[in-house]
């Protein structure tokens, strides 16, 4: 079945503080799609990145960067250097556009804090 | 372009009141989906339009909840009644359509947030 685990809660640092966020999911499908999203303060949900299952290549995008794992079925997320700004709750989600239809299965989030 | 527009942002309403929630995507996408966030939980899937039909309605709760999608536009969630535990973030998203993968790249409005008391 379809499932995105999210184990940790809250996440706790300081500025300037490497932070990594981890994503395990559980598929059945060959075909599918990984995603991040960012939930700030304000509510609404920020897409961060889209990842197919036959692109396991890690991607940087400023100080965030993913780690995309088949072998593991785990999709990290790390952020370098924390900012404050980067306090939200973050998500990752799983979407199987042959079985599973268009919907996309959301971990619990992990809310991260970034003090200064 | 604008982006998945939902109103109201934020709805406050008794137990047992009405409220109608709605969502508008962008234009010329042809699905649209509502999911939710209840009392801090994952965020899950409702239900699924392409353009006034639905898809998927696997994830509705219960028949106290009611979407519509007229004419394969906006989209219309009802709650009647509300209960307590209907409490959270509902977000609408849309997507183009067709093949994958843009076609199936989902954008998400703010939300409105739902209290019931």
């Amino acid at each position: 079945a379809q499932k995105v685990t999210q184990a940790q809660t809250e996440i706790s640092v300081v500025e300037k503080e490497d932070v990594t966020l981890d994503c395990v999911y559980e598929t059945r499908d060959t075909t599918y799609y990984l995603f991040w999203y960012k939930q700030p303060p304000s509510g609404e949900l920020v897409f961060l990145i889209r990842r197919n299952s036959f692109d396991e290549q890690n991607e940087i995008s400023g100080r965030y960067s993913w780690n995309f794992q088949k072998s593991t079925s785990s999709f990290n997320f790390t952020i370098t250097a924390s900012q404050v700004v980067d306090s939200a709750v973050y998500f990752c989600a799983l979407s199987e556009p042959n079985t599973g239809g268009f919907k996309t299965i959301f971990g619990a989030g992990t809310r991260l804090f970034v003090k200064a | 372009e604008a982006g998945v527009t939902q109103f109201p942002s934020h709805s406050v309403i008794e137990k047992g009141q009405t409220v109608t929630l709605r969502c508008d995507p962008i234009s010329g996408h042809d699905n649209l989906y509502w999911y939710r966030r209840v009392m801090g939980k994952e965020i899950k899937f409702l239900l699924h339009f392409v353009k006034e039909s639905k898809q998927d309605e696997s994830g509705m709760p219960n028949n106290r909840f009611l979407a519509e999608r007229t004419g394969g536009t906006y989209s219309t969630l009802k709650v009647q009644p509300a209960e307590l535990e209907d409490s959270g973030v509902y977000f609408c998203a849309s997507s183009l359509g067709g093949g994958l993968p843009k076609g199936y790249e989902q954008y998400f409005g703010p939300g409105t947030r739902l209290t019931v008391t």
